[in-house]
């Protein structure tokens, strides 16, 4: 079966400071990979995906920054974290062809991160 | 533009009470339509899909409907249990994208 791993599940760190979450999956061949997070009270924001190795597509422009340098491992970085980070980070996989045609997304547990 | 719009933001029941939660969408073409549950503090999981040919699907007390013509889903919770406390969230895939829509979700909450 197929299983999914991000770590740290939580973090506190102080503003400027550089951030790297890391999310693998198991079970399952060249997966599309996302990014979210999530704010206090709020829905999920699509922060990157990925299609295959080196292919990050962004969604919203940020501070934040995404790599795949396997195929089923997934990084998001901050070089210099703002307060504006805090949230909920998830991170997702869905098999080839993507959550919106039919395919199921499956999510990681989530990290909270707190910028302070 | 492909938007998903939950209603209510909040709902607030007793233990054993039904509830319907409510999602509209303007994501064309429909591809499928999604309920996710998110307990606070973890990741959604998956309770129901369905693509344009369904109107229901059921899992457990869980019910969810689907009008395709009037681009609206509902979710039917029976009997419900402090468990079910948590943020349901409708998701809509479709709209010439593989990347599906995100609803802001309803917050529910079972008190005993």
């Amino acid at each position: 079966s197929q299983t999914i791993h991000q770590w740290p599940a939580t973090l506190v760190q102080p503003v400027g400071s550089p951030l790297s979450l890391e999310c693998t999956v198991e079970g399952t061949s060249n997966p599309n990979l996302y990014w979210y997070r999530q704010a206090a009270g709020r829905g999920l924001q699509l922060l990157f995906y990925s299609v295959g190795i080196g292919q990050i597509s962004s969604e919203v422009p940020q501070n934040l920054s995404a790599s795949r340098p396997q195929d089923r491992q997934f990084i998001l970085s901050s070089k210099k974290l703002l307060l504006s980070d805090s949230g909920f980070y998830l991170c997702a996989w869905s098999v080839q062809g993507g959550g919106g045609s039919g395919n199921t997304i499956y999510f990681g547990e989530g990290s909270w991160l707190t910028v302070v | 533009k492909n938007q998903v719009e939950q209603s209510p933001q909040s709902l607030i029941i007793l233990e054993g009470k039904n509830c319907t939660l409510q999602c509209n969408y303007t994501v064309s073409p429909f591809s499928n339509l999604r309920w996710y549950k998110q307990d606070t503090g973890r990741g959604p999981v998956s309770l129901t899909i369905m693509t344009f040919s369904e109107n229901t699907k059921s899992n457990g007390r869980y019910t969810a409907t689907l009008d395709a013509d009037t681009k609206q889903s509902s979710l039917h919770i029976t009997a419900s249990q402090l468990s079910d406390s948590a943020s349901y969230i409708c998701v809509v895939g479709g709209g010439g994208s593989y990347i599906p829509t995100f609803g802001r979700g309803t917050s529910l909450i079972v008190h005993p």
